[in-house]
């Protein structure tokens, strides 16, 4: 099974609809993050947590919403998905007890999901 | 200006070749650096990580940086047509946030 699973790996809706994207670790990291990638811009930082009551805001938040559930599950939300919301998102983990030469800041990405907004 | 900026390509040459894929940077703050590879319809997995200046070698993957430059560099030697992914070059201050700039990737497609 995959460390860092990600549902719906594919999800066509329509303007307006409240779309969430889930993930899941079973890595017992710590930190989950949230990206979303668009050709010719690379990776942007929506959201990220740190533990379980810690939630802040990245780069391009406006539009989205998070929930972490527990230590192993981070939620995506889009309230009101609109076509520029269209892209490929990335769940990732990260463990801040590594070290900086082990790999500190080094994140783990699921398999990604594709939402398409009509 | 993006804070990391990296050439889309797409790159192709053919196996046995030597690929360098670059990236340059604006924040002198960044100290550590990652390669990432990012197979079609994959999520981006770390090739290598380095932390300040310096080379690190791993197999037929060399990663340099160069910080006076703000230039960081990913050598691959006899590329393989399995190389062929997008390469992703991200990077982040001295905090252990965990919160990374990327590139906007290399596409690179390795010939037989």
């Amino acid at each position: 099974d995959a460390d860092v699973t990600q549902t719906p790996r594919n999800r066509i809706t329509k303007t307006g609809k409240r779309i969430m994207l889930e993930c899941s670790q079973t890595k017992g990291h710590d930190r989950m993050y949230w990206y979303r990638q668009d050709p010719g811009l690379g990776l942007r930082l929506i959201y990220y947590s740190f533990d379980v009551k810690d939630i802040n805001k990245g780069e391009i938040s406006d539009g989205y919403s998070v929930s972490r559930q527990a230590q192993a599950k981070f939620s995506l939300s889009l309230e009101s998905a609109i076509p520029n919301q269209t892209a490929l998102y990335f769940c990732a983990t990260s463990d801040s007890r590594q070290g900086t030469s082990s790999g500190a800041n080094v994140l783990t990405f699921g398999a990604g999901s594709r939402l398409t907004v009509l | 200006q993006k804070e990391v900026e990296q050439d889309p390509g797409p790159l192709s040459v053919p196996e046995g070749a030597i690929v360098s894929l670059n990236c340059t940077y604006s924040n002198s703050a960044f100290q550590y650096f990652m390669w990432y590879r990012q197979y079609s319809r994959k999520g981006p997995e770390l090739l290598m990580y380095t932390y300040s200046s310096g080379n690190k070698e791993d197999g037929r993957f060399t990663a340099q940086v160069d910080k006076s430059s703000k230039y960081i560099s990913l050598f691959i030697r006899d590329s393989q047509p399995s190389d062929s992914a997008t390469y992703l070059c991200a990077m982040t201050g001295s905090s252990n946030t965990g919160k990374l700039i990327f590139g906007q990737g290399t596409t690179l497609q390795v010939k037989p």
